[in-house]
């Protein structure tokens, strides 16, 4: 089974839908990302949370929230989808980095592939 | 922004070759990671150097990092078919979030 894993894996919607995408782990790790991937753009930061109590923006977080229910499972919504979220959306999780053994590598899910119309 | 770029955004080499990509980026970093992603994937984690190291070896991977200059390469060496992917550069701060770049698409052609 996968580390990180992410639902739906394609999803195709209609503008002013909400849709959620979920991640969860079993990797332990505390600290949770949602990154978008636009053709041609890299990844862009989203969203992302360091503990259950710790929420923070991203780059680019106008139009999507988040809700980390637990340790390990971290979700991500689009209250009303509109034809530019579509993308890409990857969920990621590390741990600190700063000791020999943390070094803040990332850990993506497979991807979830969101198309609005 | 603290995004990366690459360079080349793309590269086509012959299968035996070796492939070299380039990254620049603009802030002070505590490290650099270069990441894989094979089409419509998860990325991978390939390889790390941290801002007091110059050079990295991991398999047929080499690393270096320039910290005056801001740039990192990222040197395949005798590439294979299977090394046909995107390649990412992502540049880690004290904010302790990772930047990614754009990403080279390498074709490897056998």
């Amino acid at each position: 089974d996968a580390d990180v894993t992410q639902t739906p894996r394609n999803r195709i919607t209609k503008t002013g839908k909400r849709i959620m995408l979920e991640c969860s782990q079993t990797k332990g790790h505390d600290r949770m990302y949602w990154y978008r991937q636009d053709p041609g753009l890299g990844l862009q930061l989203i969203y992302y949370s360091f503990d259950v109590k710790d929420i923070n923006k991203g780059e680019i977080s106008d139009g999507y929230s988040v809700s980390r229910q637990a340790q390990a499972k971290f979700s991500l919504s689009l209250e009303s989808a509109i034809p530019n979220q579509t993308a890409l959306y990857f969920c990621a999780t590390g741990t600190p980095s700063g000791t020999a053994t943390n070094t803040g590598e990332l850990f993506f899910g497979e991807g979830s592939r969101l198309t609005v119309l | 922004s603290q995004q990366g770029e690459e360079d080349p955004q793309a590269l086509s080499i012959q299968e035996g070759e070796n492939a070299t990509m380039n990254c620049s980026y603009k802030t002070s970093i505590n490290n650099l990671q270069w990441y894989r992603q094979n089409s419509g994937r998860g990325l991978v984690h390939l390889i790390l150097i941290r801002s007091n190291e110059r050079e990295k070896h991991s398999g047929r991977l080499r690393v270096t990092l320039d910290t005056s200059k801001k740039s990192s390469s990222l040197l395949i060496t005798a590439s294979r078919a299977a090394d046909t992917a995107s390649y990412f550069c992502a540049t880690k701060t004290g904010a302790n979030n990772l930047f990614f770049g754009t990403g080279t698409r390498l074709t490897v052609i056998p």
